[in-house]
This record gives C-alpha cells, structure tokens and sequence, in this order.
C-alpha cells in the first residue's frame, strides 16, 4: 500500500496477557518510529529504527517493551504482560531519514482490561 | 516528557474566525514540525521550520518561527469545518533521534 499499514487496529487485552503490534512502514523508508498516545495527549516517543537497527529506545516505559525490525522493513512491538497503564493507542510512523517528514499509520488502539 | 508546552488546550471559534496557537520552549529549538490530527485519525504532518524567523504558508494557514527559536505559531485564516482536529507542535534537538510532541491544541468550529 501507499502509507504506513498497522495491525490489528484495536486490541483488547487481559491484564497479564502479552501482545504483539505490527507496523508496515512505507516501502523504502529507512527510519521507522513508535509512539504511545494517551487519550488526550500528544504522541510519547518510545523508539527508533534506522534500518534493522535500534538506535534509540529510550522512551520504552519498561523491559515489558520490545520492539524490533530484523530484515529492516516491517516492526513489532510486543508488550508483555500488559497492565492496565498500557492501555493507550500505540502509532508507527515511517521517514526516508530520521530528520524528514514522518508518516504517520492509522494506530492500534490497545485496551488493557 | 514533554519539552514543548503549546497553548491554548482548546479553542472554539465560530466558522470564518480566525484561529492561533502556540508553541513555546525555554530553550532554543534547532527545528519545530506542525501536525494535525482529526478525531479518530492519526497525526498528518504540516510543516517544517528550520531558520529563525521563518515564515511559511499553506493557503490559509500561516506557519512562523520565533527569531530566538524558542517559540513558533500556526495561524489559520477564515477557519472552516474542515479544520477541526487537534494541532501538535513537534521539536527534534540537535542530535536525537526523538520526535517531541506538545500536548496539543484542539480547535473546535462552529458553523
């Protein structure tokens, strides 16, 4: 497709369950990004790819985050052992480098319950 | 947590007014991007200001960069329907990789 293709678009989760979230960046974009948002709030950084590469994940609010791109193309992020605090809607976006315009997916919405 | 603090959190405007907001930092920013985000949709990106005292315009939407790039605004003229959605500022510093989003400003038209 076109832009950047994220799934599932909502999640519903049992506190405690793990989740894997998927991110389909824009074919040849070199730099892919998460972001949490919360409901009112603007997106919170989590982490940064260059390729397969991770060079920042400093935004990970714990070690129940993991993101990782192995061929350089699509993403997971995967949250294990979810709580309720997790609940937020979680956006990927894609950049040709990490300095230029960021596209945005649609997001998934995940509800820890 | 957030560097950048945008103001007004909301604003309600009658369709044809016009309509600011506000970014500000207490330190210097090497570069401010704008977006939008529609109910239910996902942040759409505007704008990229770089140089201090940039000004930049979009049919009716005016972009400015402070001259101390500490602040930046986004003015939309004669506002119409179609502009009701939340409006990020985001700073990048210098050397990081991290995209800093403002908490936002959601404009609400009347029509």
């Amino acid at each position: 497709g076109a832009g950047v293709s994220q799934s599932p678009r909502y999640k519903v989760a049992k506190r405690g369950q793990d989740v894997a979230l998927r991110c389909d960046p824009i074919s040849g974009h070199v730099s892919l990004f998460w972001y949490q948002q919360a409901l009112g709030q603007g997106p919170e950084f989590l982490t940064y790819f260059q390729n397969e590469a991770q060079l920042d994940k400093s935004g990970l609010p714990s070690d129940r985050f993991f993101a990782e791109r192995p061929e350089g193309s699509v993403s997971t992020l995967k949250i294990q052992r979810t709580q309720q605090e997790d609940s937020a809607v979680y956006l990927c976006a894609s950049s040709l480098g990490f300095k230029a315009e960021a596209f945005f997916g649609q997001g998934t919405r995940l509800t820890v319950v | 947590g957030q560097q950048v603090m945008q103001i007004p959190q909301y604003q309600h405007v009658q369709e044809g007014e016009d309509f600011t907001t506000y970014c500000n930092s207490s330190t210097t920013l090497s570069n401010i991007q704008w977006y939008k985000q529609r109910p239910g949709g996902h942040p759409v990106f505007l704008i990229q200001l770089v140089k201090s005292g940039e000004v930049k315009k979009q049919k009716r939407l005016t972009f400015q960069f402070g001259e101390a790039k500490k602040n930046s605004s986004l003015h939309i003229t004669a506002t119409q329907t179609t502009d009701v959605g939340t409006y990020f500022c985001a700073e990048r510093r210098a050397g990081s990789y991290q995209l800093t989003f403002g908490k936002g400003t959601k404009l609400s038209v009347i029509p």
